[in-house]
């Protein structure tokens, strides 16, 4: 069975905390990763990963892939109470089928 | 606003009753996706079209939910008969086709909220 598996399911952090979120994944045909931020509303795109090794970097935020342990993380430093939100990850397969974890629910505290 | 639109935004019924969402999604989209979130879960896949072809539908899925994509634009949603369990947000997404100017990843609308009593 395809699944997606996120670690911690939540995280309460102080301002300027350096935080890792964690993506394991069994997909069957997967082609990339993806990474969201979702707050009380839609999910937002952060990244997109299909090679391992190689970082995405977007600010404060990065990420990276390792297609040989079937993982990504998702690292964020120095963080902001903007930073408190929902992280999901998502899993791609070649049929276009996305595979969405639990996600990690993250709380920037001032 | 160019972006997927879902409608209604909330939604209370009795149970029993039929339900119907609307999803419109970025119009040079052709993928449409339709997802049921429940609080402290992630996404959970329901069906997906690609323009009006629906090409897969999740075998978790209730012979009381059906879907549409009549014109390969909208898309609507059917929950007959409703339960209380079917309490959640419905999360319509689009993406584009798959071309190398773009990531394929998700666009996803507000979200439909169901409360059942």
């Amino acid at each position: 069975e395809d699944k997606v598996v996120q670690s911690p399911l939540s995280l309460v952090v102080h301002e300027g905390d350096t935080v890792t979120l964690n993506c394991s994944y069994e997909v069957t045909n997967f082609r990339s990763l993806l990474w969201y931020k979702q707050e009380k509303k839609a999910p937002t795109f952060l990244f997109m990963l299909t090679s391992s090794g190689i970082e995405k970097k977007s600010g404060r935020l990065s990420s990276i892939l390792d297609k040989k342990e079937l993982f990504s993380i998702l690292n964020i430093t120095a963080t902001q109470t903007g930073d408190s939100a929902v992280y999901l990850c998502a899993a791609r397969n070649t049929g276009n089928q996305f595979y969405f974890g639990t996600g990690t629910s993250l709380t920037v505290i001032p | 606003d160019t972006g997927v639109s879902q409608n209604p935004r909330h939604k209370i019924t009795k149970r029993g009753q039929n339900v119907t969402f609307r999803c419109d999604p970025i119009s040079e989209h052709n993928r449409l996706y339709w997802y049921r979130q429940t609080l402290g879960q992630g996404p959970e896949f329901l069906t997906y079209f690609q323009n009006e072809a629906q090409l897969e539908k999740s075998r978790l899925l209730s012979d009381r939910f059906s879907a549409e994509r009549p014109k390969g634009s909208f898309s609507t949603l059917e929950i007959q008969r409703t339960e209380q369990g079917d309490s959640a947000m419905y999360l319509c997404a689009s993406s584009f086709p798959d071309s190398f100017a773009n990531t394929g990843e998700l666009f996803f609308g507000e979200g439909s909220r169901l409360t059942v009593l």
